[in-house]
């Protein structure tokens, strides 16, 4: 498996733009988990999704924050408009919960995002 | 609301010693995953700890978890540059994981 896929690697934007993150999360997952991460928040759990379905949104910082899962394999997550204070590596995770397993998370490779 | 505390944020270690991060949380929790992050780089799980006193180990690494305590442990032994890297604990909670602020370990020679 290609592992959990994001696009693009690196964005860089003029303040007051739409910047849209994507992700496609391993196959059979069921979860799937948008985090933002920078020196001073560490790392922040924004939303996520069960079997599409957004389940918890309350780490989303502001209504500048949207985010979609249209379908099993593809989630978006787009800034409008963007502002200089959302820099930031931004990553998709996913997991799946066999029987008698865990909820271990995978990670994708993040989007680095600078807004300017 | 869960909480989890790393301790130390930032550790600093000679190659050949040995040290142990630690992980508190602050409610009921019987999982617990530790993750690494190279710098630039995602994280990557260590370890997947599913019940009291569970024990895993790879190379020079160990982790450990104690329920009752709410605490786990992640030791380094005999450190290496490799290891050089920031550690998360992360303890689960329903469907998500709640992750540490994370341990940033430096070895030198």
């Amino acid at each position: 498996d290609a592992g959990v896929i994001q696009s693009p690697r690196h964005e860089v934007t003029e303040m007051g733009q739409e910047v849209t993150l994507r992700c496609k999360p391993i196959s059979g997952h069921d979860y799937l988990f948008w985090y933002r991460q920078t020196m001073m928040r560490g790392l922040e759990l924004l939303i996520y999704f069960n079997n599409n379905v957004p389940i918890d949104d309350s780490g989303m910082p502001e209504d500048r924050f949207s985010a979609k899962m249209p379908n099993a394999s593809f989630s978006t997550l787009k800034i409008q408009p963007s502002e200089p204070r959302d820099s930031a590596v931004y990553f998709c995770a996913s997991s799946f919960m066999p029987a008698g397993g865990s909820y271990e998370q995978y990670f994708g490779p993040g989007t680095r995002l600078t807004v300017t | 609301e869960l909480k989890v505390e790393q301790n130390p944020l930032f550790l600093s270690m000679q190659e050949g010693k040995n040290y142990t991060i630690y992980c508190n949380y602050s409610t009921t929790s019987d999982r617990l995953y530790w993750y690494r992050q190279d710098p630039g780089k995602s994280l990557e799980s260590l370890f997947v700890l599913l019940s009291n006193g569970a024990v895993k180990q790879e190379g020079r690494l160990m982790a450990s978890l104690d329920t009752k305590a709410r605490l786990s442990t992640l030791h380094i032994t005999a450190a290496v540059h490799d290891l050089s890297a920031t550690y998360f604990c992360a303890v689960e909670n329903t469907d998500k994981l709640i992750f540490g602020t994370g341990t940033r370990l430096q070895v030198f020679p």
